[in-house]
């Protein structure tokens, strides 16, 4: 198994323009979660689903859409991106019964 | 709502010495509790989890940790350090009660360096 995977590993964007973060797993897990790290604030919670076709918000989902149309995928979508979204994001999964999240490797991105 | 504190940014050890990373949650209901850990440029790995039963929990790479609900602690243990352990450490605790989704709140991270 690849695990979680998560493409681009870095992205360098202009305010405003928009893009989407891949995220895919080949583990048939049922939950999925995108989180955000910057310094000293640990790891937050933007999106996440516990299933294809259901999503729901995490702490700080402003600025970010998502969607699971399928069990493996679980893209992010920066409709417009401005500096305060730079920062390294996480996709992670886990399977229904058991506690303990598998993360992807993170994309870097830059918002200048 | 839940939180995690972790008040130490760096942790400084000497190979060799024991190793501790200290981490206190608060949640209104009983806690699952976990410890990640991250190491440069990597995502995060999981080490141990804290869900039931025994207060010491032992997991990866030789660490463990104790659960203590009277002082809402779960510190992150290893007896003898290596340097290969420096590397970015979380505490997470989830609320019991949210049966649902991965709402898991994570402390701002405690950075351990051992020296050699």
């Amino acid at each position: 198994n690849a695990g979680v995977t998560q493409t681009p590993k870095f992205q360098v964007l202009k305010t405003g323009q928009s893009m989407t973060l891949q995220c895919a797993q080949d583990m048939n897990h049922e939950y999925m979660s995108w989180y955000r790290q910057d310094p000293g604030m640990g790891l937050r919670l933007i999106h996440y689903s516990v299933g294809a076709g259901i999503t729901d918000q995490g702490e700080v989902p402003n600025g970010y859409n998502v969607s699971r149309s399928t069990t493996e995928d679980f893209p992010l979508r920066l409709l417009s991106a401005a500096p305060s979204q730079t920062s390294v994001y996480f996709c992670a999964s886990r399977p229904t019964g058991l506690y303990e999240q598998y993360f992807g490797p993170g994309t870097r991105l830059t918002v200048t | 709502a839940q939180s995690v504190a972790q008040p130490e940014d760096q942790v400084n050890v000497a190979e060799g010495n024991p190793l501790t990373v200290k981490c206190t949650y608060s949640v209104s209901g009983n806690p699952y509790l976990f410890w990640y850990v991250q190491y440069p440029n990597r995502g995060l790995q999981f080490l141990l989890k804290y869900i039931t039963g025994d207060n010491l929990v032992k997991g990866s790479y030789g660490f463990e940790a104790e659960f203590n609900k009277s002082q809402t602690s779960f510190h992150l243990k290893k007896p003898s350090a290596l340097v290969s352990d420096s590397a970015l450490y979380f505490c997470a605790v989830r609320d019991i009660k949210r049966a649902a989704g991965n709402k898991l709140t994570f402390g701002g991270g405690t950075r351990v360096l051992v020296k050699p």
